[in-house]
């Protein structure tokens, strides 16, 4: 039951486009198309960005995209804004009610 | 409006007991499983424990098994976790999440978190 592995940090400038990795295996990842994302403020509850690899749930801005090759799903932010620096953790499916993290990166807008 | 609502938070001494809750409202809660997620301070998140909809099928994390027990009354719209022989490690942000998708594989809603602290 490792965590997924992701990129401590990335940065950008406002309007850069950034991409965090989440590198699984093909237990979790590689095996299914349940990958989400999420969003986490300092001091608050996470936030879903992503889900089912792609999917944006309603009121999540187009910036965010998600995508998947085999064992590594990425997360893109592209149009950086400084209200998106946080930090972001990975999450697959990876059996009957059972969900894995990743280890989380921290999103910095310069 | 989906909210989810943890209760009893607290300060336990290692080899404790704590009870967490998780009040539902605005869904209807027998649809859906329910996940407790938590994150020690200054870590990442961790999925813990989870419930099928109607509380048959259960899952925990290794390090949990056989001290943690999830429960649900779909009838309160309430989820718990039953914790005990607390450890040290086990000190964090505890959140409810509603599962949403296949096998309840994604947290679409989470409460604001309960802080449960071991220590002696």
């Amino acid at each position: 039951q490792s965590a997924l592995t992701q990129p401590r940090s990335v940065s950008g400038a406002p309007g850069q486009s950034v991409t965090i990795s989440c590198t699984g295996t093909s237990s979790d990842v590689g095996n299914y198309n349940y990958v989400s994302w999420y969003q986490q403020h300092p001091a608050k509850a996470p936030k879903l960005m992503i889900y089912d690899v792609s999917q944006r749930p309603s009121g999540v801005t187009d910036r965010f995209s998600g995508s998947k090759s085999g064992n590594t799903a990425s997360l893109t932010i592209s149009g950086l804004q400084a209200e998106d620096e946080a930090d972001y953790y990975c999450c697959s499916y990876a059996g009957t009610y059972r969900d894995v993290f990743g280890s989380g990166t921290k999103v910095t807008v310069l | 409006e989906v909210q989810l609502a943890e209760s009893g938070e607290g300060l336990v001494q290692p080899g404790g007991s704590l009870r967490l809750s998780c009040a539902a409202s605005g869904f209807t809660f027998s649809n859906y499983a329910m996940h407790w997620v938590r994150q020690a301070p200054g870590k990442g998140l961790e999925h813990v424990s989870a419930i099928s909809s109607n509380g048959i099928t259960t899952y925990y994390v290794d390090s949990v098994k056989g001290r943690f027990t999830i429960s649900r009354d779909n009838s309160k719209n309430t989820l718990s976790l039953q914790m005990g022989s607390l450890r040290a490690e086990d000190m964090a942000v505890y959140y409810c999440a509603r599962g949403s998708g296949y096998g309840g594989n994604y947290f679409d809603y989470w409460g604001q978190g309960a802080l449960v602290t071991v220590s002696s």
